[in-house]
């Protein structure tokens, strides 16, 4: 899992209420990623950081906020769940931005909001 | 959003036969991926293929980057109990270099019968 830990592993929790879920790498790489996993969809880009205080949007980052104050930190924040939000998250790093250094996964976390 | 197209959605294979698994799209990657996902875990890369019309192999895996830049395929020979899980292809869209703000397909369930 390339240093890779993310947490909670499981989490069950109610519409309308906040979500933090933690990215925390030892590889000391510059990029970080939050994907989603839903059945049908394949894994889809929610939000990525390329560096401390940097992050930018990816494909489906509606509902979704991120923070990295830290190099080995990254935390996704679902500010108000909704059910659409229920999904298996998972976090990945990358050493560089170039070819070569392609995208290693954590182990996820399966978000469930009822 | 952009997503790949991956076939077969699902196999159910005896101990010891070939594989073949592809992926095309409508845009050109600069990138291919093949990654494998265990359940309950992250997916882990198994191929990456950083030019048109490479062939590259990982002991029993093989995968090509398609010469118009447009597919990839993904090869297993002689498959054994321990190849089943989802397989994943997955496309890094960047000219000239990596985002990789990853598109992946829907993925691929291999199921090995011993």
């Amino acid at each position: 899992d390339a240093g890779i830990t993310q947490s909670p592993r499981h989490k069950v929790t109610e519409t309308g209420t906040p979500v933090t879920l933690r990215c925390h790498q030892t590889e000391n790489h510059r990029y970080m990623y939050w994907y989603r996993q839903d059945p049908g969809h394949g894994l889809r880009l929610i939000h990525y950081s390329y560096g401390v205080k940097d992050t930018d949007k990816g494909e489906v980052s509606d509902g979704y906020s991120v923070s990295r104050s830290k190099t080995e930190d990254f935390l996704l924040t679902l500010e108000s769940a909704t059910s659409s939000q229920t999904s298996v998250y998972f976090c990945a790093i990358s050493e560089t931005r170039t070819l070569g250094s392609p995208l290693h996964f954590g182990n996820g976390t399966r978000l469930t909001v009822t | 959003g952009q997503q790949l197209n991956q076939s077969p959605q699902s196999m159910f294979i005896q101990e010891g036969e070939d594989v073949s698994m592809n992926c095309t799209s409508s845009s050109i990657f600069n990138t291919w991926l093949w990654y494998k996902q265990d359940p309950g875990e992250g997916p882990v890369l198994l191929i990456a293929l950083y030019k048109a019309g490479e062939l590259t192999s990982n002991g029993r895996l093989t995968a090509q980057f398609g010469i118009t830049r447009k597919d990839s395929f993904l090869n297993i020979s002689a498959s054994i109990p321990s190849d089943v899980g989802i397989y994943f292809c997955a496309g890094d869209p960047g000219d000239g270099g990596a985002t990789n703000k990853l598109i992946f397909g829907t993925g691929t369930l291999l199921a090995v019968q011993p």
